[in-house]
């Protein structure tokens, strides 16, 4: 069955760089796209960027140049890199599945919690 | 970027009883919208894509309806299950955005 489950830290330092692994099962990526998505503690959702199945990436411009997605496809594992934390970036951060013929996301990673500390 | 204007904020309703959350978009978005269902500590789950289809598996109380820039989602015979805070998302164009989300809670 499809399955996607974010890995990483739970604190990471001021101004410090969180980098985070995307493990899926289930299917390839080489076939699906896979994003990231963020969500503050009690706040809404935020696309952050992602990458395509042919191994293309986009961002989302917020994140400036803050932010670099690749891939391993031989481990079936996506990452998610970005530099100079800051305190509002403490968030909740999923990966997830876009859909094969349109742009919804059908399966979510549980998501892993990290705080930024000052 | 498209801005995805979601209400109420929140919503207190009673067992049995129909509730309508609706999203707004800031520019025609042609129908690119899903709705997610989100419990507490839990990630977002799919429940309509295309703003009127269901996504599979996903209980036939559930419905998406809207066109151009206004869409709503409707529950119809509330369960207890349906607690948990809904979601719209527009990926008609990019950045994909989300509306600020509902909390639905039970009276």
């Amino acid at each position: 069955q499809v399955q996607l489950k974010e890995t990483g830290p739970d604190l990471v330092q001021l101004t410090q760089t969180l980098s985070i692994t995307c493990t899926v099962s289930g299917f390839s990526l080489t076939t699906y796209n896979v994003h990231w998505v963020r969500q503050p503690p009690g706040k809404g959702l935020e696309w952050m960027g992602a990458m395509w199945n042919g191994g293309g990436t986009d961002y989302n411009s917020a994140f400036k140049s803050r932010l670099s997605i690749s891939r391993d496809t031989s481990k079936s594992q996506v990452f998610l890199k970005m530099n100079s934390l800051q305190t509002d970036d403490t968030a909740k951060y999923f990966c997830a599945r876009l859909g094969e013929d349109y742009w919804y996301f059908d399966f979510w990673g549980p998501g892993t919690m990290v705080t930024v500390s000052s | 970027d498209i801005q995805m204007t979601q209400s109420p904020a929140s919503l207190s309703a009673s067992l049995g009883e129909t509730v309508t959350i609706e999203c707004r978009a800031s520019e025609d978005i042609y129908n690119g919208l899903a709705w997610y269902q989100q419990k507490p500590g839990k990630s977002p789950q799919l429940l309509i894509y295309n703003a009127n289809s269901l996504h599979t598996g996903v209980p036939s109380r559930f419905s998406g309806s809207g066109s151009g820039t206004q869409y709503s989602l409707k529950i119809n015979s509330l369960q207890s299950e349906d607690v948990a805070s809904y979601f719209c998302q527009q990926y008609y164009d990019y950045p994909f955005t989300f509306g600020s989300g509902t909390k639905l809670e039970i009276k």
